[in-house]
């Protein structure tokens, strides 16, 4: 594998389920970004993880819990979502600068379409 | 509050026609301005970073400009493979970290 890859790229799930999202990246990099993609929106930073750490939540609810155990693994586990959460889930990541901030160009996956009954 | 705004919300070109991408931005203390392109159901992909303005960075048929309010992306004799959504990002500094702010971007068919 190589770039970076999500699974499942498909997910239906009721309100009152539990499912997780995985992300896992192959370029080496030490940050890592959720999204969210609705139609006709902009994307929506979700989070942001640098070295493992979080390092941004924008105002996320927290029916959404990301987790990252490695620079290489990102997941983000559902429970209790409502319907307007349907939408395309992207991970991204992205090399460190040279300074240790992060956000470089972003190499993102091909995402995970969620449907929400 | 950052907004980035791109225009038009589509474009039909027909293969040859060239034509001009616009990304309009107010971040406070922009840290970079990036493209990227989307093909359907694909996750972005990068095209270019841009830093400051007067820069320009050119790749096969794009070529991507800043000033200090907005950047284009120019599509000099477009093909049909050029079709696709681009996304224009500008990130600010937060504590340790860039955030970026992307537009809604620009829906691109070219018509053979």
């Amino acid at each position: 594998e190589t770039g970076v890859t999500q699974t499942p790229r498909h997910l239906v799930m009721g309100m009152t389920n539990k499912k997780s999202l995985k992300c896992e990246q192959h370029l080496g990099h030490n940050a890592m970004y959720w999204y969210k993609q609705s139609a006709k929106k902009p994307l929506e930073l979700m989070f942001v993880y640098s070295l493992e750490e979080r390092v941004e939540n924008n105002s996320v609810p927290s029916r959404f819990s990301p987790e990252c155990p490695n620079s290489s693994h990102l997941f983000l586990h559902l429970h209790t979502l409502q319907p307007e959460d349907s939408a395309l889930y992207l991970c991204a990541s992205s090399p460190l600068r040279t300074d240790a901030t992060i956000y470089n160009e972003q190499f993102f996956g091909p995402g995970t379409r969620l449907t929400v009954l | 509050e950052d907004q980035v705004t791109q225009s038009p919300e589509a474009l039909r070109l027909q293969e040859g026609e060239s034509s001009s991408l616009n990304c309009s931005y107010t971040v406070s203390g922009l840290r970079g301005l990036f493209w990227y392109r989307q093909d359907p159901g694909k996750g972005p992909e990068f095209l270019f970073t841009l830093y400051s303005a007067g820069e320009e960075k050119e790749k096969e048929r794009l070529k991507a400009t800043l000033t200090k309010k907005e950047s284009f992306l120019h599509i000099t004799a477009p093909k049909p493979e050029d079709s696709a959504t681009y996304l224009c990002a500008a990130s600010h500094a937060s504590g340790g970290s860039y955030i970026p702010t992307f537009g809604r971007g620009t829906s691109l068919i070219v018509h053979p």
